[in-house]
C-alpha cells in the first residue's frame, strides 16, 4: 500500500519560505514510474495545483505560482519537498502531496497524504 | 484558467441515485480523457474513485460510475449509503500550463 505524509511548520511568518516534505512508502520515486505532485486547498476554496517533480528533477510548475515555487526530490530518501518563498496570508491553506498515475503527467492523482494546515501569520 | 464547476452541495436519500455534474471547457473535460473524481472525508486523504472518465480503481464499488457528454463530466451514485457522505471533487488535464484543474468539490449528504 502506497503511503505519503507531509511534515513541516504549521506556523510560517509573512516573507518567510513555506517548507514541507512528503515521505513516501510502499512506493521508490527512484523508479521513475510516477510524477509526484504538491497541491493546495485555501479553508473554502478549490485544490489548486503547485506543481511536480519527476525522480529526475524535472520540474512543472503552475504559472501563478512559478516566480515563488521550488519543488526537489531526494530519490536517497524517498522524498519530495516544495519552498514556497515570500509567502502572505494568502498562501494560508491545507497542503497535500499526491502520487500522479502513470503514464504521466495524467493529472490523476491515485494516492495522497492527509494534508498538513500551514497559516500564515506574524 | 478558470476552475471546473460543480454543484455546492447534492443531497439523496438511502438506496437513491444522485449525479454529481463538472463542467469545463472544451480545453480540458471536453477533449482529454484524463478527468477523474475523487473521494475525500473530513480530516482523510483524498480517495481516487475515477480516472479516464469512466474507469474504477481496483476495490471501488461499481456503485460509483463515470460519464461525460461534452465538456460536462459526471459522476453517478447508486444506492447511495451513509458512507457515501463526504465531499467530491473532479480533476481534469488541460494541455496548458497549469496542466492540472481542479472542481469546486460537491458536499454529498446522505439524508
Amino acid at each position: 500500500q502506497v503511503h505519503l505524509q507531509e511534515s513541516g511548520p504549521g506556523l510560517v511568518k509573512p516573507s518567510q519560505t513555506l517548507s514541507l516534505t512528503c515521505s513516501v512508502s510502499g512506493d521508490s520515486i527512484g523508479s521513475g514510474n510516477h510524477y509526484w505532485d504538491w497541491i493546495r486547498q485555501p479553508a473554502g476554496r478549490e485544490l489548486q495545483w503547485i506543481g511536480r517533480v519527476y525522480s529526475s528533477g524535472t520540474t512543472n510548475y503552475n504559472p501563478s505560482l512559478k516566480s515563488r515555487v521550488h519543488i526537489s526530490v531526494d530519490t536517497s530518501k524517498n522524498q519530495f519537498s516544495l519552498n514556497l518563498r515570500s509567502v502572505t496570508a494568502a498562501d494560508t491553506a491545507v497542503y497535500f502531496c499526491a502520487r500522479e498515475k502513470s503514464p504521466g503527467p495524467t493529472a490523476t492523482f491515485d494516492y495522497w497524504g492527509q494534508g498538513a494546515l500551514v497559516t500564515v501569520s506574524s | 484558467q478558470s476552475a471546473l464547476t460543480q454543484p455546492a452541495s447534492v443531497s439523496g436519500s438511502p438506496g437513491q441515485t444522485i449525479t454529481i455534474s463538472c463542467t469545463g471547457t472544451s480545453s480540458d473535460v471536453g477533449t482529454y480523457n484524463y478527468v477523474s473524481w475523487s473521494q475525500q472525508h473530513p480530516g482523510r486523504a483524498p480517495k481516487l474513485i475515477l480516472y479516464e472518465v469512466y474507469n474504477r480503481p481496483s476495490g471501488v464499488s461499481s456503485r460509483f460510475s463515470g460519464s461525460r457528454s461534452g465538456n460536462t463530466a459526471s459522476l453517478t451514485i447508486s444506492g447511495l449509503q451513509a458512507e457515501d457522505e463526504a465531499l467530491y471533487f473532479c480533476t481534469s488535464y488541460t494541455g496548458s500550463s497549469p496542466d492540472v484543474l481542479f472542481g469546486g468539490g460537491t458536499k454529498l449528504t446522505v439524508l
